[in-house]
This record gives C-alpha cells, sequence and structure tokens, in this order.
C-alpha cells in the first residue's frame, strides 16, 4: 500500500492567515491525488482532485499544488469556516489510502 | 443533486456478519459513470478504502479486508449494500457509502452519504 503521511498533524492559525499542509506519498502518484475537509460529526467533503483542480463549489481560498511524491494544499485568507481537518488521499494505486490528517484550529 | 444515506444496525456481535445498505437519491446506481464505495473511518487508522461496485457487477476490494467484504448493488431499489463477515471490535467504525467519479487523470469522491457508526460488541 501507498502511504501517506501529512504534515503537521495540527496547526494552529487565526482567521486572515495562509496556511499550508504538506503530503507526501511513499512512492510517486504522479498528479494522483485529492484533498478532503472533514468537520466534526461529518463526512468528508471533496476540495480539490488531480492535486490541482478546485471542486466546483469550492472557495478559491483553497488551491493544491505538487507531483510524484511531494503535495501541498493552502488555505489564504484562512476563515472561521475552515476550521477542520484536512485529508490527502492517493488515486493512483489500489487501494486508495489516505493521510493521516491535520487539524487545523485556532 | 445526489444524496447518498447509509442505514443498518449499530451494533454488531463479534463473528456476525454485518450489513449496510446506501440508499442513493438523485442519481441511479445503475450510472455506470460511477463507482459505488464503501470507506470507513477509526480514530486509530483513520480513513479506509474498502472497495467499490462498478458496472453493477464489477468489484474491487481492499486486499486487507477482500477475504471477509461483499459490496452488492440493487438496481430495483437503487441500493448498494455492503456485507463484512466475521467482525472483531477492530471493525468498529464509521461507515461511509461514497459516489465516485472517474475523468481523465483523476478519482474523487464527489458525494457522501453522512456516515453510520457500528460498534462491534457483544
Amino acid at each position: 500500500d501507498i502511504q501517506m503521511t501529512q504534515s503537521p498533524s495540527t496547526l494552529s492559525a487565526s482567521v486572515g492567515d495562509r496556511v499550508t499542509i504538506t503530503c507526501r506519498a511513499g512512492r510517486a502518484v504522479s498528479g494522483w491525488l485529492a484533498w478532503y475537509q472533514q468537520k466534526p460529526g461529518k463526512a468528508p467533503n471533496l476540495l480539490i482532485y488531480k492535486a490541482s483542480i478546485l471542486q466546483s463549489g469550492v472557495p478559491s481560498r483553497f488551491s493544491g499544488g505538487g507531483s510524484g511524491t511531494d503535495f501541498t494544499l493552502t488555505i489564504t485568507n484562512l476563515q472561521p469556516d475552515d476550521f477542520a481537518t484536512y485529508y490527502c488521499q492517493q488515486c493512483h494505486t489500489y487501494p486508495w489510502t489516505f493521510g493521516q490528517g491535520t487539524r487545523v484550529e485556532i | 443533486q445526489v444524496q447518498l444515506q447509509e442505514s443498518g444496525p449499530g451494533l454488531v456481535k463479534p463473528s456476525e456478519t454485518m450489513s449496510l445498505t446506501c440508499t442513493v437519491s438523485g442519481g441511479s446506481v445503475s450510472d455506470n459513470s460511477y463507482y459505488w464505495s464503501w470507506i470507513r473511518q477509526t480514530p486509530r487508522k483513520g480513513l479506509e478504502w474498502i472497495g467499490y461496485i462498478y458496472y453493477s457487477v464489477s468489484t474491487n476490494y481492499n486486499p486487507s479486508l477482500k477475504s471477509r467484504v461483499t459490496i452488492s448493488v440493487d438496481t430495483s431499489k437503487n441500493q448498494f449494500s455492503l456485507k463484512l463477515t466475521s467482525v472483531t471490535t477492530a471493525d468498529s467504525a464509521v461507515y461511509y457509502c461514497a459516489r465516485e467519479a472517474e475523468g481523465s487523470g483523476y478519482y474523487k469522491f464527489d458525494h457522501w452519504g453522512q456516515g453510520t457508526l457500528v460498534t462491534v460488541s457483544s
């Protein structure tokens, strides 16, 4: 299985900040990567797919980048609604695998 | 707007078989554009992909669960289901059903159910 490692595990930030979350794949996954946001008691919600394509309806303050083994999710001008846990997921090789999550907190 | 809703027992005894159903509205499980999937989440292991059914008959399972998992579809009810045999406490989790879309250079879980908590306990 391809191991996905996110850093940091927890990130403390303030409204208006620019934050970056990193996801590293155990082996190259090209651009086959997605990012999800999850709030407590809710299902994950797709933010970005194909490493950098914004899902319809997702605010443009979210952006993704990277290829191969190293990927980033950046949130500019952090909003109160953005305090949540974020997961990366590789869809290059079955079984699909997820990162352990990064919690963005105040 | 596609919606998915999980249903099934919240409590299952060890060694028994767990069965969950996902009811799809606003879309069709017969739509061969999508993979109808199950994912589970635990505090210890995080999010874990279980598998999918595609074209109503083609399945793909996580090797870690493959010997115990069956995913099937009932097109007449617009539902797909998960069966997991010989459950242990390690199978206690929130189970999500999800729709996975495929495109040029990507897959994405673009719609999810709200999740259902299954506890394995005697």
